[in-house]
């Protein structure tokens, strides 16, 4: 059974650029996740998607960060225009669905903003 | 709000000696717990998990945990560490069905 796959696994900007991160769950999982992980810190929810639905995104500062999940499979994470604080590790995980607690994460995506 | 505590950041330790990483939680409800473990250069990998029954639970790679109501403590143990443990350790709780809250994690290193 294929992981998480998410892509790039790193990727360096300029601040003030756009940058996207791509993700793709374990096939059947209906609920997406994306985290940020600090350097030095554990990772911290930015956005859930039952299906096609972001169910919780309190989390998401939505002056510059957008994601989609049209289909209800894969999605993307958008930061625009990055800030150098920005820099850091973007999860992505899954899980089957509400009621199955444990989540498999993907590899993440490292940025660097310069 | 829930919140993890890992209490080291930092645990340095020779091959074959015990390990025992601490980990408080604050929720008073019922909770699902979890340990995952980041090797280097990898992803987050689930090494034990905690829902219910028996508090003492194994995980993969000789690890087990015990989940401790009264204390709201979730303790990882491995009666002898190999170098192979050198990694990041993260306790997570699971309070309202979706949501893991994460510990800020402990690097182990263990040294040959």
């Amino acid at each position: 059974e294929a992981g998480v796959v998410q892509s790039p696994r790193y990727k360096i900007i300029e601040k003030k650029q756009p940058v996207a991160f791509w993700c793709n769950p374990i096939s059947g999982h209906n609920t997406l996740y994306w985290y940020l992980q600090n350097l030095g810190q554990g990772p911290e929810l930015l956005i859930r998607y039952e299906n096609e639905e972001a169910v919780d995104d309190s989390q998401l500062p939505k002056d510059r960060f957008s994601a989609e999940r049209l289909k209800g499979v894969d999605s993307t994470l958008k930061i625009q225009p990055a800030e150098l604080g920005d820099s850091a590790v973007y999860l992505c995980a899954s899980r089957v669905a509400p009621g199955y607690n444990e989540q498999f994460f993907g590899p993440g995506t490292r940025l660097t903003v310069l | 709000a829930q919140s993890v505590s890992q209490h080291n950041h930092h645990v340095i330790l020779s091959e074959a000696a015990s390990l025992e990483l601490g980990c408080n939680y604050s929720y008073g409800g019922t909770v699902n717990l979890f340990w995952y473990v980041q090797y280097p250069g990898q992803h987050l990998q689930l090494l034990l998990k905690y829902f219910s029954g028996d508090p003492l639970v194994k995980g993969i790679k000789g690890f087990e945990a015990e989940f401790i109501k009264s204390k709201f403590s979730f303790n990882l143990r491995k009666p002898s560490v190999q170098w192979s443990d050198t990694a990041e350790y993260f306790c997570a709780v699971n309070a309202n069905d979706y949501k893991l809250s994460f510990g800020a994690g402990t690097t182990v290193t263990v040294r040959a």
